[in-house]
């Protein structure tokens, strides 16, 4: 089972806009459009913040916004906020070895 | 309002067995999948397996398979993770997820259940 691969750490300051990549294959980030984005601050539960590439939950924030091009997920924060410093975990669908889950390594998002 | 409420902490020695719940309320329990996470102390999220509370359909990691059981008894809307011969390596924390509707994704997440084994 191969994680997802996400950068270990971005950072950006107040107002600014930061993306984070979700890079994965074929048979998982490509193949389908089931790519989700979670936050999680330090001893919490993570939340839900993009779902199936693009879409957000109610009352998640439209600073927000997911995309994905080819085997590549990206989540954008645009208006960067203190309260957005948290980590971020992509996972997608995935069809290899009857894995239906797999999980990105997580970023460390900084606002300096 | 839904909600995932999972039982409480944990400090089990190797070779125990143990089994962690995550109650759904608010919704339609037979009607989401459920999901278990793993997060070991400074570590990220691992994807252990879904089950079906409507008919029981379980899908674990490869990771898992083996190592971790996951039931539901659906007439008191209850997931359950069990181990039967616990390791220090099982020391985590473990979260519980309800898929959303037409979705892969968990939308919904209980508050975490932490699990410390050691002798």
């Amino acid at each position: 089972q191969s994680a997802l691969t996400q950068p270990a750490s971005v950072s950006g300051s107040p107002g600014q806009s930061i993306t984070i990549s979700c890079t994965g294959t074929s048979n998982d980030v490509g193949g389908y459009k089931y790519v989700s984005w979670y936050q999680q601050h330090p001893g919490k539960a993570p939340k839900l913040m993009i779902y199936d590439v693009s879409d957000r939950p109610s009352g998640v924030s439209n600073r927000f916004s997911g995309s994905k091009s080819g085997n590549t997920a990206s989540l954008t924060i645009s208006g960067l906020q203190a309260e957005d410093e948290a980590d971020y975990y992509c996972t997608s669908y995935s069809r290899s070895s009857t894995l239906e889950g797999v999980f990105g390594g997580g970023t460390k998002l900084t606002v300096l | 309002e839904v909600q995932l409420v999972q039982s409480g902490a944990e400090v089990k020695k190797p070779g125990e067995s143990l089994k962690i719940s995550c109650k759904g309320s608010g919704y339609s329990f037979t009607s989401h999948w459920i999901g278990w996470v793993r997060q070991m102390p400074g570590k990220g999220l691992e994807w252990m397996g879904v089950i079906y509370p409507g008919d029981s359909d379980i899908r674990y990691s490869p990771s898992f398979q083996g190592q971790v059981t996951i039931s539901v008894d659906k007439s008191i809307s209850i997931a359950y993770l069990q181990w039967s011969s616990l390791r220090a390596s099982d020391s985590a924390m473990y979260y519980c997820a309800r898929r959303g509707p037409f979705t892969y994704a968990f939308d919904y997440w209980g508050q975490g259940t932490l699990v410390t084994v050691a002798s």
